[in-house]
């Protein structure tokens, strides 16, 4: 199984900081990997597919980039409804897997 | 408007069964591959199961192998999830989601509300 390691597993920041999430994968992906965020109670809902691709209605301040194991979520300016819960997900092959989180809470 | 909506869970004692229903509406169900992925109390994103648009390709999580049972109908827009022999560490709740077709990425690009299920004497 493909294990995917995000980091950090949390962070405090400001309003308007820039923030990165990393998540690096134990074998090669190539670009089947998807950043999705959550918050308390809610559904995930999809943000960048394909390391970089904006999902339709997401704002640009998020940004996604890397390849092969390595790859990166940036929110180049954290608003009051990005503090949540930030996933990265492989698709390359079965079993699909998750990486365990990063929270993203107010400083 | 896409929707997915779980129905289905509940408390069951450990060994017991539960099927859960994910009914979509707002697009052609029978096109699209769909997913089960479930949650437990406090913990991340666990992926379960899959089944292609025409039922006839499937997979599972080890976890779950043996013990769950994907199946649709198209007919009805209707995924499901039998669980059978069920354990305490099944307690989770589970999300039926959407995968994009032509992504490069096979995403989920919707989920449903999510249904708790509650393993426990």
């Amino acid at each position: 199984d493909i294990q995917m390691t995000q980091s950090p597993s949390s962070l405090s920041a400001s309003v308007g900081d820039r923030v990165t999430i990393t998540c690096r994968a134990s074998q090669s992906i190539s670009t089947y990997l998807s950043w999705y965020h959550q918050k308390p109670g809610k559904a995930p809902k999809l943000l960048i597919y394909a390391v970089s691709n904006l999902q339709s209605g997401v704002p640009s301040r998020f940004s996604g980039s890397g390849s092969g194991t390595d790859f990166t979520l940036t929110i180049s300016s954290l608003q009051p409804e990005d503090f949540a819960t930030y996933y990265c997900q492989q698709s390359y092959n079965a079993p699909l897997t998750f990486g365990g989180g990063t929270k993203v809470e107010i400083k | 408007e896409v929707q997915l909506v779980e129905s289905g869970g509940g408390l069951v004692q450990p060994g017991g069964s539960l099927r859960l229903s994910c009914e979509a509406s707002g697009f052609t169900f029978s096109s699209f591959w769909m997913h089960w992925v479930r949650q437990a109390p406090g913990k991340g994103l666990v992926w379960v199961s899959r089944i292609k648009s025409d039922g006839t390709s499937i997979s599972y999580a080890d976890t779950v192998k043996g013990r769950f049972t994907i199946s649709r109908d198209n007919a009805k827009s209707t995924l499901y999830l039998q669980m059978n022999s069920l354990r305490a560490e099944d307690t989770a709740v589970y999300y039926c989601a959407r995968e994009v077709t032509n992504s490069g990425s096979y995403p989920f690009d919707y989920w449903g509300q999510g249904t708790l299920v509650t393993v426990s004497s």
